[in-house]
């Protein structure tokens, strides 16, 4: 069955990085672009990234661009988020997931537990 | 960025009655639509894809319509599991992705 396992969260100070790990199982992870989707407390989702299946192209919510980078190692099954210049309208739980097929139809089928980030001084 | 409204914000039902949910696109979106629940303390549940196809495993009391604009999804007897948090999400024009806010599910 399809797994994912995110790690890496943490309470960190403003301005600071910080480097989330999703690790993968159960399923051809090489084969299927990935995404971060995080939701902050008491709010709905918001997307934040996605990385095609080859990584040839990248895609950033514009809240993160020039401050997050998504990339993925298929030889460990893992989907990474590095996260800098953090700010405190970070702080979120913030989950790795995979849309239902392949293909540009992204609908959420597999989830992560989510990792939780605090920025605060 | 498409922009996903919900309505009502919370909605309060009776175990066994039924509950009506309405997401509003700020632009077509096709029949590019999911809706989610969720629990406190668990991620997002996919229900519903393509607008009104129910995902595995998903029971039959669930279904969804719409498309374009304006789409609904429709809870058709209220078990105790279902009160929850709602969300739509488009998936047709993107970067970005978008989701709407949000409808509670709570008990009347």
């Amino acid at each position: 069955q399809v797994q994912l396992v995110e790690s890496g969260g943490g309470v960190v100070q403003p301005g600071t990085s910080l480097r989330l790990s999703c690790e993968a199982s159960g399923f051809t992870f090489r084969t299927y672009d990935m995404h971060w989707v995080r939701q902050a407390p008491g709010k709905g989702p918001e997307w934040v990234a996605l990385i095609l299946y080859d990584g040839s192209n990248t895609y950033y919510a514009d809240s993160v661009k020039g401050r997050f980078t998504i990339s993925r190692d298929d030889s460990k099954n893992t989907l990474y988020l590095q996260m800098s210049s953090l700010r405190p309208e970070d702080t979120a739980l913030y989950y790795c997931a995979r849309a239902r097929i392949r293909g540009y139809t992204y609908s959420y089928a597999y989830w992560g537990q989510g990792a939780l980030v605090t920025v605060s001084s | 960025e498409v922009v996903m409204t919900q309505s009502p914000a919370t909605l309060s039902v009776s175990p066994g009655e039924r509950a009506t949910l309405s997401c509003r696109a700020s632009q077509s979106v096709s029949n590019n639509v999911a809706w989610y629940q969720q629990k406190p303390g668990q991620a997002p549940t996919l229900l519903i894809h393509t607008a009104s196809t129910r995902a595995t495993g998903i029971p039959a009391r669930f279904s969804a319509s719409g498309s374009g604009t304006e789409f609904t999804l429709t809870i058709s007897s209220l078990q105790s599991e279902d009160f929850a948090v709602y969300y739509c999400q488009q998936y047709n024009n993107w970067p970005p992705l978008t989701f709407g806010g949000g409808t509670k599910v709570e008990i009347k």
